[in-house]
């Protein structure tokens, strides 16, 4: 069965610092692989995703992805964060050619300290 | 383009009552996506419905839950005798495209007592 791996439950950075939220998955086909962000008390939202191509993919707010097939990772970055980043993210695959269900990681909560 | 909108946002009900959750889809989109999220858990698929029809149900409990996508009008989650263990949010996603960008509404959190 497919699944996502989210290792870091919970980070805790000081603005300016560098980020790196983990994602592994298991699936033995072709994936697609999608960040989203939920803002507290808003709804999930897009951060970027990967079909294919270029496995440096860059999303929006300055955030980055980097598909790895070998390791089957789809790690999470972004050089320098703020505070505004405070959220909580959701790493999901869905596999190439099915309905499109999305299979969600438990998600990471990052708290950035002013 | 108005998002994809949920209503209730919250729903308080007691055990052995009926939730029914709503789900206005994006302008343009045919395709729904129910996902529950329980307690410190990542979302779960439930049920993909594009209009009219139930394409995919393998996330749905086999008792109590149902969905429907008609015609006219928004998608709905009806959860039949609620128990505690229905806690949750609620989210739904709407695609212009199956497997395609799903874009997600604010979710509904359905206590109950």
């Amino acid at each position: 069965a497919q699944s996502v791996s989210q290792h870091n439950h919970h980070v805790i950075l000081s603005e300016a610092a560098s980020l790196e939220l983990g994602c592994n998955y298991s699936y033995g086909g072709t994936v697609n692989l999608f960040w989203y962000v939920q803002y507290p008390g808003q709804h999930l939202q897009l951060l970027l995703k990967y079909f294919s191509g270029d496995p440096l993919v860059k999303g929006i707010k300055g955030f980055e992805a980097e598909f790895i097939k070998s390791k089957f990772s789809f790690n999470l970055r972004k050089p320098s964060v703020q505070w505004s980043d405070t959220a909580e993210y959701f790493c999901a695959v869905n596999a190439r050619g099915s309905q499109g269900n999305l299979i969600f990681g438990k998600g990471t909560k990052l708290s950035v300290k002013p | 383009n108005a998002g994809v909108m949920q209503n209730p946002r919250h729903l308080v009900r007691r055990r052995g009552q009926e939730a029914r959750l709503r789900c206005s889809p994006m302008k343009g989109h045919s395709h729904v996506y129910w996902y529950r999220q329980l307690p410190e858990e990542g979302l779960k698929f439930m049920v993909y419905l594009q209009k009219e029809n139930i394409i995919d149900e393998s996330g749905m409990p086999k008792e109590r839950f149902s969905a429907e996508f008609p015609k006219e009008g928004p998608s709905i989650l009806r959860i039949q005798q609620v128990v505690r263990g229905d806690s949750a949010a609620y989210f739904c996603a709407s695609s212009p495209l199956k497997a395609g960008e799903q874009f997600f509404g604010p979710g509904t959190r359905l206590t109950v007592l």
